[in-house]
C-alpha cells in the first residue's frame, strides 16, 4: 500500500495563475480530507469529500477555491488567480469510512504539497 | 466547535529524559483523538489513535492517554531520543479533524 500520494511536492505559481493539487488516497479509502498549513501556523481543515460528493466545505474560502473527488482519478484541490497568501502546505488525508461514523476510522496524512506563490 | 489547545509550545530536553506532551479540548463529543508527528517540511505521521471509549494507547515508547470528561489527552514519551525531536500534533472530533497548534520538540544529544 503506497500511502497517501500528493503531487506535485512543490508548485511555484505566478500571481495570477493556477494551482492544482492532486491526492491519490489509499488503496480501499474513498473519504478525502484537505488541510491547509499557513507558515508557522497549524493545519486548518478545507474540505471532506466523498467519491463524486462534496460532504463538508465549511472550511474553503469563498472565492477561488473549489475541491473534486471524482468517481475515478484523484481528489484535486484547485485554486483559481493565485495570491501570495495562498503560499502555504496543502496536506490531503483519507480514510476508509467517515471518521465520524466509528470510532476506530483512522486518517492517514499525504507528504503535502508546498505552493510558492511569486 | 472544537477547540484543541497544545501546551507547552515549544520543549527542549536531553537526551533519556521522559516528557509529557498536553493536549486539551473544548467539545467532550469526539469520537477518537489521534496523535500525529510531523517532521520538518514533511507530512504527519500516524502515532496513536484513542477511541473514544479507551482511556490509554500505547506504541513503543509512546503512551497516550484521554480523559473526555476533563478534555484532555497527554502523550508520554519514554527515554526520549534525538530522533524524536519533530512537532507533535494532537487532533479530535469527528469527521473533521480539529489540530492543536503543536509542541515542537527537541531533544539534545
Amino acid at each position: 500500500n503506497a500511502g497517501v500520494m500528493q503531487n506535485p511536492r512543490h508548485l511555484v505559481r505566478r500571481r495570477g495563475q493556477e494551482a492544482r493539487l492532486r491526492c491519490s488516497p489509499m488503496k480501499g479509502h474513498s473519504h478525502v480530507y484537505w488541510y491547509r498549513q499557513l507558515p508557522e501556523e497549524g493545519l486548518k481543515f478545507m474540505v471532506y469529500l466523498q467519491k463524486e460528493n462534496i460532504i463538508d466545505e465549511s472550511g474553503m474560502p469563498k472565492e477561488r477555491f473549489s475541491a473534486e473527488f471524482p468517481k475515478e482519478g484523484p481528489s484535486i484541490l484547485r485554486i483559481q488567480q493565485v495570491v501570495r497568501g495562498d503560499s502555504a502546505a496543502y496536506f490531503c488525508a483519507s480514510s476508509p469510512r467517515d471518521r465520524g461514523a466509528s470510532t476506530t476510522t483512522e486518517a492517514f496524512f499525504g507528504q503535502g504539497t508546498r505552493l510558492t506563490v511569486v | 466547535k472544537q477547540e484543541v489547545t497544545q501546551i507547552p509550545a515549544a520543549l527542549s530536553v536531553p537526551e533519556g529524559e521522559n516528557l509529557v506532551l498536553n493536549c486539551s479540548f473544548t467539545d467532550s463529543a469526539i469520537y477518537n483523538l489521534q496523535w500525529f508527528r510531523q517532521d520538518p517540511g514533511k507530512g504527519l505521521t500516524s502515532l496513536l489513535l484513542i477511541q473514544s471509549s479507551q482511556r490509554e494507547q500505547t506504541s513503543g515508547r509512546l503512551n497516550a492517554s484521554l480523559d473526555k470528561s476533563s478534555g484532555r489527552s497527554t502523550l508520554y514519551i519514554a527515554a526520549s531520543q534525538p530522533g524524536d525531536s519533530a512537532t507533535y500534533l494532537c487532533a479530535g472530533s469527528g469527521s473533521r479533524l480539529t489540530f492543536g497548534e503543536g509542541t515542537q520538540l527537541t531533544v539534545n544529544p
